[in-house]
Order: structure tokens, then sequence, then C-alpha cells
């Protein structure tokens, strides 16, 4: 079974533009996390959704990030306007909310914001 | 408020040597601690976890030692190769409410096996 996929794996952007990173949990898991890793912070827990349905934002930073999941095998992160600030590895993970203890990470999107 | 601090921030071993990282944490609701193995350009992952029944926990040449009363966990990594040189990850997890999804990370560890 394939794990979770996240595209892009690199994105370079300049301030100011919009960012949509996409993430593909594994079939059959109905939880799903974004986190953010820097260096500074670590890994940093942004939103939390179960069945699709966002749980815990509190970890947004701010108003210019927002994520969606339409359905149980399609997530996204935006990030408008984005700023140098937001470059970092951004991980996708998923987890079977029942009988599960292991999140599953994805290889992350790397944003460089210039 | 960091929960969860981890060290060293860096570590470096000889091959065949023994790598250990400690943690402790403050939540006294935390039953879930895991160890996340990272590579470079990879994302996390589970390498070992235990819960607070037990004091210890071996897979293979890595062992978790827990310790309740302290509120302190380590991991040590026997007979180091090469191949284990990557960042390591402490985090804990609780059982109701946002502590029942919600891990909270250590700032991890980077351990460098030298041959």
């Amino acid at each position: 079974d394939a794990g979770v996929i996240q595209s892009p794996r690199h994105e370079v952007t300049e301030m100011g533009q919009e960012v949509t990173l996409r993430c593909k949990p594994i079939s059959g898991h109905n939880s799903l996390f974004w986190y953010r890793q820097t260096m500074m912070r670590g890994l940093e827990l942004l939103i939390y959704f179960n069945n699709n349905v966002p749980i815990d934002d509190s970890g947004m930073p701010e108003d210019r990030f927002s994520a969606k999941m339409p359905n149980a095998s399609f997530s996204t992160l935006k990030i408008q306007p984005s700023e140098p600030r937001d470059s970092a590895v951004y991980f996708c993970a998923s987890r079977r909310t029942s009988g599960g203890d292991e999140q599953f990470f994805g290889p992350g999107t790397r944003l460089t914001v210039l | 408020q960091q929960q969860v601090k981890q060290s060293p921030q860096s570590l470096i071993v000889q091959k065949g040597g023994i790598s250990i990282i400690n943690c402790a944490y403050e939540n006294t609701a935390f039953d879930y601690f895991p160890w996340y193995q990272q590579f470079p350009g990879k994302g996390p992952a589970l390498l070992i976890a235990i819960r607070p029944d037990v004091s210890e926990k071996k897979e293979g040449r890595f062992t978790i030692s827990f310790n309740k009363s302290a509120k302190q966990f380590s991991l040590h990594i026997m007979d180091s190769q090469p191949g284990d040189s990557a960042t390591y990850f402490c985090a804990a997890r609780g059982s109701s409410g946002a502590g029942s999804y919600q891990l909270t990370f250590g700032k991890g560890t980077k351990l460098s096996v030298i041959p």
C-alpha cells in the first residue's frame, strides 16, 4: 500500500504569492494532520482533521493559513499571501482513529518563500 | 510551554557503541510515548513506542526505558551502526480530549554514527 503522498516535494515562491500544498492520506485512515517543521520550533501541529472535519486548528499561525479536506482521500493546506517566515518543511500525516496509535508521515513539502 | 524536553541536541557515537537520548515530560496525563526516526529528506517514521504500564520495551537493538515517577524516558541504541545516523524525536500523547490525538514532540537529536 502506498504511504502518505504529498505534492509538490519542493516549492519556491515569491513573497505575496499563494501556495497550495496537497496531501493524500493512506486509504482507510480517517485522521489527518498537517505539521510544520523548522529548526527553531521543531515539529508543530497546525491542524487536525477527523473524518474530514477540522477538529483542532489552534496551531494554524494566522489567517493567511487555511486547510481543507473535501473528502477522505485529499487535503490541502493553503498559504495566502505567503511570507518568507513561512519557509519550512510541511508534513502531512494520517492515522486510523480506532485502534491505531501510529501516525504515518508523508515525505514533506519543502517550502521556500523568497 | 515546551512540554517535552529532549537532550542532547546532537550526538556522535562510534560504530558499535551505545547511543542514549533522553526526554523529560511535564504533563502527567501523557500515556503514550513514541520515538520517531527521521532521515534527511524524509518524513519521521515510528521507531518504537511505550506505554507507562511497563518500564522497558525492547525491539532489536532499540530499547525504551521509562521512569514514570521521574517523568523521564530514554532511547538506547545498542551496537550503533552508520545506518542509524538520523534525527530522533521523542513524543508524548495523552488519552482524552486534545491529548488523545495531539503528539507533542521534543526538539530532536541528530545522531551521527562514525565508522
